[in-house]
């Protein structure tokens, strides 16, 4: 069975560019989750759905960030302008239900120069 | 006041022993969950254990259990018989749901153990 699937897995861009991430969760998982990691702020969330209905935005940084989730097998985390403190590992995370384990992808290694 | 304390931030062990991970928690919520997760120098976050706060028993899946005491706001992270494999960062989570609608549990991290297995 497949598990979360995110693209790129490395994206390496310009300040000011725009920058998409993608993310497949889980089969039959109704429960999405945006992660963000860095060394100095470890683990984040910045953002969960739910039915693919936004329930919490309230990590999400500022308004260069937006996450959509047209269906229940897609979501994307875009970032615009890019900005080097962006520079991080974006997780995405699914999961049955809200209250439910859950299991991360891969991760995007995102760098801003 | 931080939600989830993981006090060791590296941990040597000799392969074939076990080794404790600690991690302690505070929240004001009677029902929450812990987790359990290993993150290898690949970057993965893989999924290790889970124990909930009704759970009579400490869970154990394999080589790995929770050490769980509720009294003191623990859920240490035993990893028998070490293997090279298990060098990777560990970081427990706790869900907590704080009246949330639609069934949404927050999981917080902590910052996190390196774990080091030497042959």
């Amino acid at each position: 069975d497949a598990g979360v699937i995110q693209s790129p897995r490395h994206e390496v861009t310009e300040m000011g560019q725009e920058v998409t991430l993608r993310c497949k969760p889980i089969s039959g998982h109704n429960s999405l989750f945006w992660y963000r990691q860095t060394m100095m702020r470890g683990l984040e969330l910045l953002i969960y759905f739910n039915n693919n209905v936004p329930i919490d935005d309230s990590g999400m940084p500022e308004d260069r960030f937006s996450a959509k989730m047209p269906n229940a097998s897609f979501s994307t985390l875009k970032i615009q302008p890019s900005e080097p403190r962006d520079s991080a590992v974006y997780f995405c995370a699914s999961s049955e239900g809200g209250g439910d384990t859950q299991y991360f992808g891969p991760g995007t290694r995102l760098t801003v120069l | 006041a931080q939600k989830i304390t993981q006090t060791q931030p590296g941990m040597f062990v000799q392969e074939k022993e076990a080794v404790t991970l600690d991690c302690t928690y505070d929240t004001s919520d009677p029902s929450y969950g812990l987790f359990w997760y290993k993150q290898p120098s690949s970057g993965e976050m893989i999924f290790l254990i889970y124990q909930g706060s009704y759970d009579q028993q400490n869970a154990t899946e394999g080589r790995y259990s929770l050490n769980f005491q509720k009294a003191r706001k623990s859920a240490n992270l035993v990893i028998s018989a070490s293997q090279l494999g298990d060098s990777a960062m560990y970081f427990c989570a706790m869900r907590e749901a704080l009246g949330r609608p639609g069934g949404y549990n927050k999981l917080i991290f902590g910052a996190g153990t390196r774990l080091a297995v030497h042959p």
